[in-house]
């Protein structure tokens, strides 16, 4: 049973042109995560969502948002893509900050032409 | 940064046990050692984590020294779909915003 389903596997987009990600849970998660992984790289947390709080990481470009509208759902917004943009974009899930295990979406893997 | 150091690649054969080692030499006392591993274009899955005592699932067997600076991942008996890459990560165990990955190790079960 899909836990963590995101949608779609794979997103083309053009340089500059916005694009969303989308990522739905099951489980009735608290918290969500997004994390990006660039090829060959490890996944690099960007954001994360405890409920209706959002959190940024100090790194995380200004061109990456994010939004939760509900429980299930949370989307990935990168408002003006960049080649150095293309990567796999995972997302999480856990019940609280404090559960040992993070459940993994199968990821988005985003090209930018 | 990543707290740990892993080898970049190892080999195993099918049926063997797989041991995977983990350098954390600057783990506070609060921090827990975490794995997971990625099995290729999948994301990653949680497999065992543990303080200071060794831990076991129906995965894994999480050996962890007395110091605490090292641990040793076991997989007792390596099988081709157990060909990932595993990341050893040290985090504080209420902070799940500190999930730091290191570049990991990539196994390669070999029949």
């Amino acid at each position: 049973d899909a836990m963590v389903i995101q949608n779609p596997r794979y997103q083309v987009t053009q340089f500059g042109k916005p694009v969303t990600l989308s990522c739905s849970q099951t489980l009735n998660h608290n918290v969500m995560y997004w994390y990006q992984q660039k090829s060959s790289q490890a996944p690099k947390l960007l954001f994360h969502y405890y409920d209706k709080d959002f959190n940024n990481e100090a790194d995380t470009p200004d061109n990456f948002q994010s939004r939760r509208p509900n429980t299930s759902f949370c989307f990935l917004d990168i408002r003006s893509p960049g080649l150095g943009d293309a990567a796999m974009y995972l997302c999480a899930t856990t019940q609280t900050l404090n559960s040992y295990e993070q459940y993994f979406g199968p990821g988005t893997r985003l090209t930018v032409t | 940064d990543a707290k740990t150091t892993q080898p970049t690649s190892m080999d195993c054969a099918e049926g063997r046990a797989a041991n995977l080692p983990c350098n954390h030499s600057t783990i506070s006392g609060n921090e827990y050692v975490y794995w997971y591993r990625q099995i290729h274009s999948q994301g990653p899955q949680y497999i065992i984590h543990g303080l200071k005592n060794n831990e076991t699932n129906e995965m894994a067997s999480l050996i962890i020294t007395e110091d605490r600076k090292s641990s040793t991942l076991i997989l007792p008996h390596a099988t081709l779909r157990d060909t990932a890459v595993y990341y050893c990560i040290v985090r504080v165990a209420y902070n799940n915003n500190d999930m730091r990955f290191g570049a990991g190790t990539r196994l390669t079960v070999k029949p």
